[in-house]
């Protein structure tokens, strides 16, 4: 299907285990982005990428690592799970270098730590 | 730094009357973008209406109108004859050139719309 599609769609894991949420989108577009929705704080963004390679820390990049290797996939690697990073996590896409720019945005992961 | 600020947890409004959502914003950037997104129970974020520094002209989109104050940094979302379905969190967004283009978030507004 064309779009941007995240998985898995829920994930539960234990703290200290190493997880990864895939992103990856069919438009190749050239900005991708994560965020993470938490009651009373909205959504957060956590790393971006204006390009494959290159890419950015956002407002709350400790404890997670991304890369860009190929301009469709931006996966998220939480590197070692605490409880504080459960949350829902979004990944969204936006086309261009340009502040008239909407994001498109997949279905999010919910992901719980244990 | 950029800055998002909804100060409007939640809002309560009657069937067919029209609400304001609040949006204060703080950038040093003379370029950027506005934008208001919707998020019903479902999860999925929607994008409603933008809005851009430069617009004269308040942003429309059917029965949303965004309400564009720069000299007071605020860019209000206003829902006319609200509906059932408008019931959702509301976010406000900035745009940037500063830093990569990236896109920030406010809090939300959760709306209520009563029958």
């Amino acid at each position: 299907d064309a779009g941007i599609t995240q998985s898995p769609r829920y994930k539960i894991t234990e703290t200290g285990r190493q997880v990864t949420l895939m992103c990856h989108q069919t438009w190749s577009h050239s900005y991708m982005f994560w965020y993470r929705q938490d009651l009373g704080h909205g959504l957060r963004l956590i790393y971006y990428s204006a390009a494959a390679d290159i890419t950015d820390k956002g407002e709350v990049p400790d404890g997670y690592v991304v890369s860009r290797s190929k301009t469709e996939n931006f996966p998220l690697t939480l590197e070692s799970a605490t409880r504080s990073q459960t949350s829902v996590y979004f990944c969204a896409s936006s086309a261009r270098d340009s502040t008239n720019e909407k994001l498109f945005f997949g279905s999010g992961t919910q992901l719980s730590v244990l | 730094a950029q800055k998002i600020t909804q100060t409007q947890p939640g809002m309560f409004v009657q069937e067919k009357e029209a609400v304001t959502l609040d949006c204060t914003y703080d950038t040093s950037d003379q370029s950027y973008g506005l934008f208001w997104y919707k998020q019903p129970s479902s999860g999925e974020m929607i994008f409603l209406i933008y809005q851009g520094s430069y617009d004269e002209q308040n942003a429309t989109e059917g029965r949303y109108s965004l309400n564009f104050q720069k000299a007071r940094k605020s860019a209000n979302l206003v829902i006319s004859a609200s509906q059932l379905g408008d019931s959702a969190m509301y976010f406000c967004a900035m745009r940037g050139n500063t830093g990569g283009f990236k896109t920030i978030f406010g809090a939300g507004t959760r709306l209520f719309v009563k029958a």
